[in-house]
């Protein structure tokens, strides 16, 4: 069966440090990969998602990147962190990105100080 | 454009009781899907129903039911009987034929008070 994991759960970050949150899938293969951010209380919002291996398509302008070296594997990374970097970021997968449903990750909320 | 609405912020109801939570979509396409997805307080989202646009059938699940109407662009979900477990921020989303992207509503927060 398929998994997704994403790490690290909790993290706490002083302003203009970097940040490296990781996420993988087992059980599949060429998956499509995505990257949302949640900030408190707010929905969702479409950070990154990558189609296959080094491709990869960024929908917010902004201090964050995402890569993704192997096919089951997406990093999400920033240089310097800002204190609006600050939120719950989660981690998704699908086979089918018109039809299929996504499958999440357990989050990883970064608080930024 | 592309468009969810979910125009209630936040429901709190009784538990036992009935609750809808709306959602209102806009799309030029033809040919979309329709998910509800459910956000308990551990965060981790977890997929509930997903409706093509070619099937107006309503769908029942035990205790939940989805009321999808082409005419009114909204795919309502329904819980009968609601329990304290079925807090959580409820989301919709639609996903159409031309990209890769879910849009997504705002998210309604139910709370269901014992």
């Amino acid at each position: 069966s398929q998994t997704i994991h994403q790490w690290p759960a909790t993290l706490v970050q002083p302003v203009g440090s970097p940040l490296s949150l990781e996420c993988t899938v087992e059980g599949t293969s060429n998956p499509n990969l995505y990257w949302y951010r949640q900030a408190a209380g707010r929905g969702l919002q479409l950070l990154f998602y990558s189609v296959g291996i080094g491709q990869i398509s960024s929908e917010v302008p902004q201090n964050l990147s995402a890569s993704r070296p192997q096919d089951r594997q997406f990093i999400l990374s920033s240089k310097k962190l800002l204190l609006s970097d600050s939120g719950f970021y989660l981690c998704a997968w699908t086979e089918d990105a018109n039809t299929g449903e996504l499958f999440f990750g357990e989050g990883s909320r970064l608080t930024v100080l | 454009a592309q468009k969810v609405t979910q125009a209630q912020t936040e429901i709190s109801v009784v538990e036992k009781e009935d609750v809808t939570l709306d959602c209102v979509y806009e799309t030029r396409d033809t040919t979309y899907y329709l998910f509800w997805y459910k956000q308990p307080p551990s965060g981790e989202l977890v997929f509930l129903i997903r409706r093509n646009s070619f099937d107006e059938q309503n769908e029942i699940s035990g205790r939940y039911s989805w009321n999808f109407q082409k005419s009114t662009s909204s795919f309502n979900f329904t819980i009968t009987a609601s329990q304290v477990v079925d807090s959580a921020v409820y989301f919709c989303a639609l996903s159409q034929d031309s990209n890769y992207q879910l849009i997504w509503g705002a998210g309604t927060k139910l709370i269901i008070k014992p």
